[in-house]
């Protein structure tokens, strides 16, 4: 099965600054990576997605880039501001399967 | 409301005891998933529906878990004798259902397990 690990497990930022975190996965038939944002008692909530055709995605503050070859995308937040403080979690799936694994999640903080 | 809900928010129970879970998916979404979340973990697949039928429950843990969807929309997640290792957030998402399916998966907040 597809393992995705997904690096580091805490941020802290001054906000403003730009905030970049990392996953690879393991599966080389995965072609769909989402990101989702966690904020607390809540459920995950979509972010931003990229499919294995592209290499780069953005919306606005937020982009994602995939290095197919390496295995390994990740998620850019630009210009941070206190209410992107949350946890992120990556996730690879292959489109014509119906699972979606996730990573271990990133706990980022924006300190104003 | 138009998003996913699940209750109950918390449940408590003692080793041993039977619960269930349930969870109101968005209409229309054919597409439903369970998720397991332990402390400072991913979520983690359970099983997922297509309509009324399991497409794939290969993420039970085991024969004591065991979830249905009689008529394609409420989603309940049984879990019989319960295990203190069974504590986490369960989590449900709905999406339309397409195949191949790239479909935003909308989550519910979770029902917050607690085996005592």
């Amino acid at each position: 099965g597809e393992n995705v690990e997904q690096h580091p497990s805490t941020l802290s930022v001054q906000e403003g600054d730009s905030a970049v975190i990392k996953c690879t996965y393991s599966d080389s038939a995965s072609n769909y990576f989402p990101w989702y944002k966690q904020e607390l008692g809540k459920g995950p909530q979509l972010i931003i997605d990229i499919r294995s055709n592209v290499g780069e995605k953005k919306d606005q503050r937020i982009a994602v880039t995939l290095n197919k070859t390496a295995k390994h995308f990740s998620l850019h937040i630009t210009e941070t501001q206190p209410e992107d403080s949350a946890v992120y979690f990556c996730a690879a799936k292959r489109m014509t399967g119906n699972q979606f694994y996730f990573g271990t999640g990133t706990s980022l903080t924006v300190i104003p | 409301g138009a998003g996913v809900s699940q209750t109950p928010s918390n449940k408590v129970t003692e080793k041993g005891k039977y619960v269930e879970l349930r969870c109101d998916p968005i209409s229309g979404h054919t597409a439903l998933y369970w998720y397991r979340q332990s402390l400072g973990q991913g979520p983690e697949f359970l099983i997922y529906f297509q309509g009324t039928g399991a497409a794939d429950d290969s993420g039970l843990p085991n024969d004591r878990f065991f979830a249905v969807r009689p008529e394609g929309s409420v989603s309940t997640l049984k879990i019989q004798r319960t295990e203190r290792g069974d504590s986490a957030v369960y989590l449900c998402a709905s999406s339309l259902g397409r195949t191949p399916s790239t479909d935003t998966q909308y989550f519910g907040p979770g029902t917050r397990l607690t085996v005592l």
